[in-house]
């Protein structure tokens, strides 16, 4: 069963960019695949924000990207806005099971 | 529109049972494997229970197996848990949320949530 560790929190100024990371903690290496990104606002539900590692859905602005290397994905918002501050969840699909990392709390200072 | 609204959360004594339904609209609903989630309070998200568009195949988290089961009825173009011998720590908020193929099984549409308390 693999883990995956975010930090638990993150900040950044209106304007600028920051990025959350998502490490694979595992012996299956390679597993690892299908890598989605949640917003999560208080009270409200996740939101995709990114699949399949670097895919935006509809809707989504593309100051939300995403990428991988090895065993660690990452998501970078640039251009940061008020509305950005929430929780972030990197989550991975592998035969058949779901696992969420920790959560990242971004705040806007 | 496209929604997913679940129903059936309260408060229940440990060892009691509760049955979440989910009701989804907007979308050909078996066309898609469907998923809950939950989220204790203050913590993470955490996969719960998914299964397959035809509902032959059901996946669980490995604390709640032998306790949860999931099930569909996709005329009703409904989702299900059964949560049998309830404990304290599968309080949380529960959503049901469906897995897009078309993402790459990213859960694209996720129901405002339903809460379970075990006390």
């Amino acid at each position: 069963q693999s883990a995956l560790t975010q930090p638990r929190s993150v900040s950044g100024s209106p304007g600028q960019s920051v990025t959350i990371s998502c490490t694979e903690t595992s012996s299956d290496v390679g597993g690892y695949n299908y890598v989605s990104w949640y917003q999560q606002h208080p009270g409200k539900a996740p939101k995709l924000m990114i699949y399949d590692v670097s895919k935006w859905p509809s809707g989504v602005p593309d100051r939300f990207s995403g990428s991988k290397f090895g065993n660690t994905a990452s998501l970078t918002i640039s251009g940061l806005q008020a509305e950005d501050e929430a929780d972030y969840y990197c989550c991975s699909y592998s035969d058949s099971h779901v696992v969420f990392g920790g959560g990242t709390k971004l705040t806007v200072l | 529109q496209v929604q997913l609204v679940e129903s059936g959360g309260g408060l229940v004594k440990p060892g009691g049972s509760l049955s979440l339904s989910c009701a989804g609209s907007g979308f050909i609903f078996s066309d898609y494997y469907m998923i809950w989630i939950r989220q204790a309070p203050g913590k993470g998200l955490e996969w719960v229970s998914s299964i397959t568009s035809s509902g032959w195949t059901k996946f669980y988290k490995e604390s709640v197996k032998g306790r949860f089961t999931i099930s569909r009825d996709n005329a009703k173009q409904s989702l299900y848990l059964q949560m049998n011998s309830l404990r304290a720590e599968d309080t949380a908020v529960y959503y049901c949320a469906r897995l897009n193929m078309a993402y790459y099984y990213g859960m694209d549409v996720w129901g405002q949530g339903t809460t379970v308390t075990v006390s």
